[in-house]
């Protein structure tokens, strides 16, 4: 069966920390994997990998996929409070369009 | 409009009663998704369509859930006597072309409790 695990499932740091969440997938011959941060509202979309783009940036963030390990990390610098949140790996499986997320790591930072 | 909109965004019920649940996706966008998110756990995947026609409904739990998109816009979600399980977060997603790849968009959620 298709799954997405990710860890930690908690994470509590200081602002300015470097933390780095962890996503492994157990999905043959995925097409994408996302990333997803998940406040009060919407997830809102952070970043897409795929076999073509293993590798995104955006400001602060940063996200690598390793298809060899099945794994995909999702790096924050400089933490600040703003990046509370629950942050949700999600992979297109290849047969379907639909989303198979992780349970997602909450990360909480405190001034 | 700007983004995904579903309504209500609120919902209670009693059990046995039906519930419909309604997703506005961005305009223009071909594909829409439903999803179920319980506390402290990721969405889950229920169905989707590509314009009206349904593609996979292999996420509904039962033959109590039912979706439709019948002019391939907006989105109805039922659910027909309704349990205590079925309290949770509904989530709606919206993306520009159904060929998979491309960033599905979420909708703020109807939380629905039933009582």
């Amino acid at each position: 069966e298709d799954k997405v695990v990710q860890s930690p499932l908690s994470l509590v740091v200081h602002e300015g920390d470097t933390v780095t969440l962890n996503c492994s997938y157990e999905v043959t011959n995925f097409r994408s994997l996302l990333w997803y941060k998940q406040e009060k509202k919407a997830p809102t979309f952070l970043f897409m990998l795929t076999s073509s783009g293993i590798e995104k940036k955006s400001g602060r963030l940063s996200s690598i996929l390793d298809k060899k390990e099945l794994s995909s990390i999702l790096n924050i610098t400089a933490t600040q409070t703003g990046d509370s949140a629950i942050y949700l790996c999600a992979v297109h499986p290849p047969d379907t369009d639909k989303l198979i997320f992780g349970t997602g790591t909450r990360l909480q930072v405190f001034p | 409009g700007a983004g995904v909109s579903q309504s209500p965004r609120y919902k209670v019920t009693k059990r046995g009663q039906d519930v419909a649940l309604r997703c506005d996706p961005i305009s223009g966008h071909v594909s829409l998704y439903w999803y179920r998110q319980a506390l402290g756990q990721g969405p889950e995947f229920l169905t989707y369509f590509n314009y009206e026609a349904q593609q996979d409904k292999s996420g509904l739990p039962n033959d109590r859930f039912s979706a439709e998109r019948p002019e391939g816009s907006i989105s109805t979600l039922t659910i027909q006597r309704t349990e205590q399980r079925d309290s949770a977060m509904y989530r709606c997603a919206s993306s520009s072309v159904g060929q998979g790849q491309e960033t599905q968009y979420f909708g703020p959620g109807t939380r629905l409790l039933v009582l």
